[in-house]
């Protein structure tokens, strides 16, 4: 059973460029969730995606965008980067009506 | 969004339980009640999760109040291993794929 893979590990941007992260969901799994995690906080719900459509959606502005493939693998596009998008962003994989979520270890984005 | 109360930091000896406890005054008949934790430098990682009865897995266990306004997961022997952040989550069972929404969670230090 392969677990949640996310790419790449660690980031450096430039404020106002895009960014595009990447996530392989567990074998089997079906939905796809997207988090943000500052420093010194828990995780922030950013979207999630069942079949390829956005299905939920946290507080987040519109900059931040995301695909799911037919292999379920998933996309998180951030356009016009700030400063405060800095910070851990994980991809978590699940069942639809399964019980727990599959975390990935996260991609460390800082912008400067 | 129904909201849980965990101590910010707790510290166990090793080779000792550890009893974590939250709050949830708010939960409503179909929560349930999830725990997972964060090890440094990864994503969460789920615990373990139940409704109303006490449960039991190779992780943890998790004590339920009679009126389920609040919960206890037990480590059984702490090692160095288990220094983590746990987060205790509600989720609604029959609202879909709903995200976790996560608090600041428990920092738990485990000393030699």
């Amino acid at each position: 059973e392969t677990g949640v893979t996310q790419s790449p590990t660690h980031l450096i941007k430039t404020r106002g460029q895009q960014v595009t992260l990447r996530c392989s969901s567990q074998s089997g799994h079906n939905t796809v969730s997207w988090y943000q995690q500052a420093l010194g906080q828990g995780p922030q719900f950013i979207f999630q995606y069942y079949r390829e459509e956005e299905n939920g959606r946290g507080n987040f502005p519109p900059r931040f965008s995301g695909l799911q493939f037919p292999n379920y693998s998933s996309e998180l596009n951030v356009n016009a980067l700030e400063l405060d998008d800095s910070a851990l962003y994980l991809c978590a994989s699940s069942l639809v009506g399964g019980a727990g979520y599959t975390f990935g270890s996260g991609t460390r984005l800082t912008v400067v | 969004d129904a909201k849980t109360t965990q101590p910010n930091s707790m510290e166990s000896n090793e080779e000792e339980p550890v009893h974590l406890p939250c709050n949830h005054s708010t939960i409503s008949g179909t929560d349930y009640i999830h725990w997972y934790r964060q090890l440094p430098s990864q994503g969460p990682e789920y615990v373990i999760h139940g409704l109303t009865s006490n449960v039991n897995n190779r992780m943890a266990s998790l004590a339920i109040a009679e009126d389920r306004k609040s919960s206890t997961l037990i480590l059984h022997r702490a090692t160095l291993r288990d220094a983590a952040v746990y987060y205790c989550i509600l989720r609604d069972h029959y609202s879909g794929n709903t995200p976790l929404v996560f608090g600041k969670g428990t920092r738990l230090s485990v000393i030699a």
